[in-house]
């Protein structure tokens, strides 16, 4: 039972690159939620999902799109990387909504330049 | 965004000292957490609290749920080295007819041998 796993670990883009980063869980989750964490900034959230095929925007949507074709996998994209988009990024995953536990990936940190 | 008010940011403390750290907010909320996340990985479920005015313990972690619903506090007891890390608070409230959740932006503990 791996719990939540994300793909990859690092990575560097330039500005204007584009790339998708993979989350997974084997723990037959609903929800699963895309965050990033800057210094002093805690978490924020990015986008969501409540189940397969669905997404939702969170906090701070804005130059980023996911996809949740699979219940075990929700993918985060970045279409045209921006140097503000450097952060680490966290996905977690949780039963249901109300009084549930999220449980989080390793996290991702991706520097763009 | 919404952030829940975290104090202090940081600390440092002699190894057995007990710690103690908050979280407020202008908003009620239904639920708080506790999480710890370690250099290099996510962010881990320490304690969860369902009512006003419960309070739990796990080890020598002890948190309470505020009365007023817009606050919790976290207690570490007779710290050890492994302590070390930063600690979210994360409150679950409704918002726009979907339950979620606002993060602190977390309180980085150092404690010192």
């Amino acid at each position: 039972n791996a719990g939540v796993t994300q793909t990859p670990k690092f990575r560097v883009l330039k500005t204007g690159q584009s790339m998708t980063l993979l989350c997974a869980q084997d723990m037959n989750h609903e929800y699963m939620y895309w965050y990033r964490q800057d210094p002093g900034m805690g978490l924020r959230l990015i986008h969501y999902s409540v189940g397969e095929g669905t997404t939702a925007k969170g906090e701070v949507p804005d130059g980023y799109n996911v996809s949740r074709l699979k219940k075990q996998n929700f993918l985060l994209g970045l279409e045209s990387a921006a140097p503000s988009q450097t952060s680490v990024y966290f996905c977690a995953s949780s039963y249901g909504q109300l009084y549930n536990e999220q449980f989080f990936g390793p996290g991702t940190r991706l520097t763009v330049l | 965004g919404q952030q829940l008010n975290q104090s202090p940011q940081s600390m440092f403390i002699q190894e057995g000292e007990d710690v103690s750290m908050n979280c407020t907010s202008s908003s009620i909320f239904n639920t708080w957490l506790w999480y710890k996340q370690d250099p290099g990985e996510g962010p881990v479920l320490l304690i969860a609290l369902y009512k006003a005015g419960e309070l739990t313990s796990n080890g020598r972690l002890t948190a309470q749920f505020g009365i007023t619903r817009k606050d919790s506090f976290l207690n570490i007891s007779a710290s050890i080295p492994s302590d070390v890390g930063i600690y979210f608070c994360a409150g679950q409230r409704l918002i726009s007819g979907t339950y979620k959740y606002i993060f602190g932006t977390g309180t980085r503990l150092k404690v010192l041998a």
